[in-house]
């Protein structure tokens, strides 16, 4: 069982480039969402989904798109990226009823904006 | 607004020795809390969980009893191993609503053979 696939793994940006970080998951799952983490601040959400077609925001949006088009899918997408979104970056997704409250997590991207 | 305090790491402790990472929230009603552990390169991964006020979640030899009097759900250990080496993350969420998941900074555990 794949679970969630991120990819890249590891990503370097200049400053004001583009790049999508792609999170796909196998398991039917409603709910998607992603988190960045930073040294001693932990998880923050950036966006979520709960559903094909509808996205929300997190705490820390700026800078970050998303859409929702497929279930399995949800993407997102640093528009002009910056040093401070250096980060780690992990999608995270589980079924919206039944299957418990757990969440599962893809293995992560390392993002390094210069 | 909900939240999560985690004792600050790092924790170093020698194989065979008793564990407790501290977790403390704040919150309204009757969350559902979790205990989360990140190991090197890796993502997130559930360890245990509570849903109601005097369950005892446990896996692994690791245990946390949600305590609604304290608001806490301490981890515990009786003896560590140095496999347990790992980010361990208290979290709560709530079973309706935005299914929004709110995250501790993450305590990093040690341990020395």
């Amino acid at each position: 069982n794949a679970g969630v696939t991120q990819t890249p793994k590891f990503q370097v940006l200049k400053t004001g480039q583009s790049m999508t970080l792609q999170c796909a998951q196998d398991m039917n799952h409603e709910y998607m969402s992603w988190y960045r983490q930073d040294p001693g601040m932990g998880l923050r959400l950036i966006h979520y989904s709960v559903g094909a077609g509808i996205t929300d925001q997190g705490e820390v949006p700026n800078g970050y798109n998303v859409s929702r088009s497929t279930t399995e899918d949800f993407p997102l997408r640093l528009l002009s990226a910056a040093p401070s979104q250096t980060s780690v970056y992990f999608c995270a997704s589980r079924p919206s009823q039944g299957g418990g409250e757990k969440l599962f997590f893809g293995s992560g991207t390392q993002l390094s904006v210069l | 607004g909900d939240s999560v305090t985690q004792m600050e790491g790092p924790v170093t402790l020698s194989e065979e020795a008793f564990l407790t990472i501290n977790c403390t929230y704040t919150a309204t009603g009757y969350p559902s809390l979790f205990w989360y552990v990140q190991y090197p390169g890796e993502g997130l991964q559930l360890l245990l969980k509570a849903t109601k006020a005097d369950d005892k979640g446990s896996n692994k030899g690791f245990e946390a009893t949600y305590r609604k009097e304290t608001t806490s759900f301490h981890l515990e250990k009786g003896s560590v191993q140095v496999s347990d080496s790992a980010v361990y993350f208290c979290a709560l969420t709530r079973l309706s609503g935005t299914y929004k998941y709110i995250f501790g900074t993450g305590t990093r555990l040690k341990v020395l053979a």
